[in-house]
């Protein structure tokens, strides 16, 4: 079945900088990538996804990034501030069926 | 519109109890997805119901199990509870038609058995 690797583990930076989270997934079948944020006490609230026919996706300070020949996909924050503090999951699906496979997690933390 | 709802929000257990955990999901939504929560092992999945049929299963044993009934809403039973089950219980919704829609989640069914 899919496997989903995430690193780094955890995070800290200074507000203002950049962030970068990567991940990595097994199966060539999975075609849809979601991101989550989870803050401390919190339900995971999706922040950007992107689909297998999509190179790249950016909302605002995040990007997401997909190499499907690698079987990678990264999540960029730019222009950190405190209130990004969280744990960010990456997920992998394939179509016909909701079922996401999650990454570990990464606990950032961005310093007043 | 109303978010995805889970009942209740915490529940402590004796060992070898059962226990019921409730999850209404957005209107709209046939899709309810299950997972568990751990430090060590992060989110990981239990099951998936669509359309009162489970889609899809993941590895964990058979004292877990769901359902989901026709407004959609789904139940998920753990029998013969042990410490290890101790975990948040996330449920997540979505329309459910193409596998790669937005997934909404509950905020969780803090369960703790002693």
């Amino acid at each position: 079945g899919e496997n989903v690797e995430q690193h780094p583990s955890t995070l800290s930076v200074q507000e203002g900088d950049s962030a970068v989270i990567k991940c990595t997934y097994s199966d060539s079948a999975s075609n849809y990538f979601p991101w989550y944020k989870q803050e401390l006490g919190k339900r995971p609230q999706l922040i950007i996804d992107i689909r297998s026919n999509v190179g790249e996706k950016k909302d605002q300070r995040i990007a997401v990034t997909l190499n499907k020949t690698a079987k990678h996909f990264s999540l960029h924050i730019t222009e950190t501030q405190p209130e990004d503090s969280a744990v960010y999951f990456c997920a992998a699906s394939q179509g016909g069926s909701e079922k996401l496979v999650f990454g570990k997690g990464m606990k950032l933390t961005v310093n007043p | 519109k109303a978010g995805v709802t889970q009942t209740p929000r915490y529940l402590i257990k004796t060992r070898g109890q059962q226990v019921t955990l409730s999850c209404s999901p957005i209107s709209g939504h046939r899709s309810v997805s299950w997972y568990q929560q751990t430090p060590g092992q992060g989110l990981q999945f239990l099951f998936e119901y669509f359309s009162e049929t489970q889609r899809n299963k993941g590895n964990f044993p058979g004292r877990f199990s769901g359902r989901q009934f026709s407004n959609s809403r789904s139940e998920m039973n753990v029998s013969t509870l042990e410490l290890g089950d101790s975990a948040l219980y996330l449920c997540a919704s979505s329309f459910g038609s193409s596998g790669d829609t937005e997934a909404f989640f509950g905020q969780g069914t803090r369960l703790t058995v002693v």
